[in-house]
């Protein structure tokens, strides 16, 4: 079956702009996570989403939000970019009955 | 404050020889688990250890958590150059499946034919 889908793969934004990024879990999977992977902190993590609500959140600031769709299908923004917001940001998705995270290939984001 | 602690942060390796990469935390996990990682790919699971003690073996790949389940090893036997990539500790302070874990820095490994 497909696996986790991200998009977009790559982009580059300024200081100050917006982003948002997108991820289609796998089919059947209700939870998806998003984390932010640097050299220097490693993967952190953002917050998770299951049936629309979010469910956990990570220590970020309040630029960083997300939502999630009726069809499981989720979406995160960062408004106000700064530069140390450049990373790899990942999203995974899960059953509730398993703790095994599937992550996508990531969204690189660039800013400048 | 990192509550996992990977070691070595690098390994560059023969082809053949044989590797231990460490996952250590002051702190008790309900479950630890090891990801691999290669270049623009996410992370792919390797193994779930949730018991105290527990040991784990994978092909060549030998997992274990620690007795006061704060800590948790890997280990590899006759290490190939597709064992290539960055691991990753990862650990459930509760005992919920949900997609909240904490990351080690992780520990990239090279090995060369």
């Amino acid at each position: 079956k497909a696996g986790v889908t991200q998009t977009p793969r790559y982009l580059i934004k300024t200081r100050g702009q917006q982003v948002t990024l997108s991820c289609s879990p796998i089919s059947g999977h209700r939870s998806v996570s998003w984390y932010q992977q640097t050299p220097g902190q490693g993967l952190q993590f953002l917050f998770e989403y299951f049936s629309e609500t979010q469910r956990n959140k990570g220590n970020f600031p309040g630029r960083f939000s997300g939502r999630q769709f009726s069809n499981s299908r989720s979406e995160m923004n960062v408004s106000t970019l700064e530069l140390g917001d450049s990373a790899l940001y990942l999203c995974a998705s899960s059953l509730v009955t398993s703790g095994e995270l599937f992550f996508g290939e990531g969204s690189r984001l660039t800013v400048l | 404050t990192q509550l996992l602690e990977q070691s070595p942060q690098f390994l560059s390796i023969q082809e053949g020889e044989n590797l231990t990469v460490y996952c250590n935390s002051s702190s008790v996990f309900s479950s630890l688990q090891w990801y691999r990682q290669e270049p623009g790919e996410g992370p792919v699971l390797l193994v779930t250890v949730v018991t105290g003690g527990e040991v784990k073996k994978l092909k060549r790949l030998t997992f274990q958590f620690g007795d006061a389940r704060k800590d948790s090893s890997l280990h590899i036997t006759a290490a190939q150059p597709g064992d290539t990539g960055l691991y990753l500790c990862a650990g459930r302070k509760d005992s919920s499946n949900t997609g909240k874990l904490i990351f080690g820095q992780g520990t990239t490994l090279q090995v060369k034919p």
